[in-house]
């Protein structure tokens, strides 16, 4: 079983909509949890951190759910530069600091 | 603030030739540092980390190899290409406890003919 699984999509939906995307993870060993963006060709980046009791920035809200072993992302009023790919990453907590990636879900935000 | 530069951004070579892609990360010191590959269409992929100078640990066995001569310069290199080695090489820093994220370079895309 893969450390990190996401639904690839896609996920095409109109501006102004609402989408969700789940990613889970197998190792309940995992501590930390991120969502990164990456634009076509682009380098990934950070999009927010997944906190514990979930968090929001913006029009986006990161929850974590520790007993099913999965996090999720809302993106709300979708604009269509919310259009790329999103990656959910995370580490078991070694000083190492390595990140275990999903491969990603890809959204398309149409006019 | 911190940042990270990668060179060249676009590089074509050919096969059996050698390689070396550099990194280079500002405002920070002690930093971790790790080389991924993103292949066409697939995830990323960590090759090889560092958390200080001379010290490399490699995730996949392959023709490639990677050096970090000094503390906020990460190197990636080959002998000689193969085809498979094609992609996007992305260049990552953190620093920090276990709970903070990776930042990344704006990569080095390379086409092997």
């Amino acid at each position: 079983r893969k450390e990190v699984e996401q639904d690839p999509g896609p996920f095409n939906v109109p501006e102004g909509a609402t989408v969700a995307f789940n990613c889970t993870y197998s190792n309940s060993a995992s501590q930390s949890f991120f969502w990164y963006r990456q634009d076509c060709r682009k380098e990934p980046k950070l999009l927010m951190s997944v906190y514990s009791s979930g968090n929001e920035d913006g029009r986006f809200t990161a929850q974590l759910n520790r007993a099913s072993q999965y996090i999720s992302l809302l993106i709300r009023d979708s604009k269509l530069s919310d259009s790329a790919t999103y990656l959910c990453a995370l580490t078991r907590g070694s000083t190492l600091g390595r990140l275990y990636f999903g491969r990603g879900t890809q959204l398309t935000v149409w006019p | 603030s911190q940042t990270i530069h990668q060179w060249p951004a676009t590089l074509v070579q050919p096969v059996g030739s050698p390689l070396s892609l550099e990194c280079t990360v500002e405002g920070t010191s002690n930093p971790n540092l790790y080389w991924y590959r993103q292949a066409a269409g697939r995830g990323l992929q960590l090759l090889f980390y560092s958390v200080g100078i001379g010290q490399i640990s490699s995730e996949v066995p392959q023709n490639l190899s990677a050096s970090r001569p000094q503390d906020r310069q990460f190197i990636l290199s080959s002998k000689k290409l193969l085809l498979s080695d094609s992609g996007f090489y992305l260049c990552a820093w953190k620093t920090g406890g276990w709970d903070q994220p990776q930042h990344f370079g704006d990569g080095t895309r390379l086409s092997i003919l």
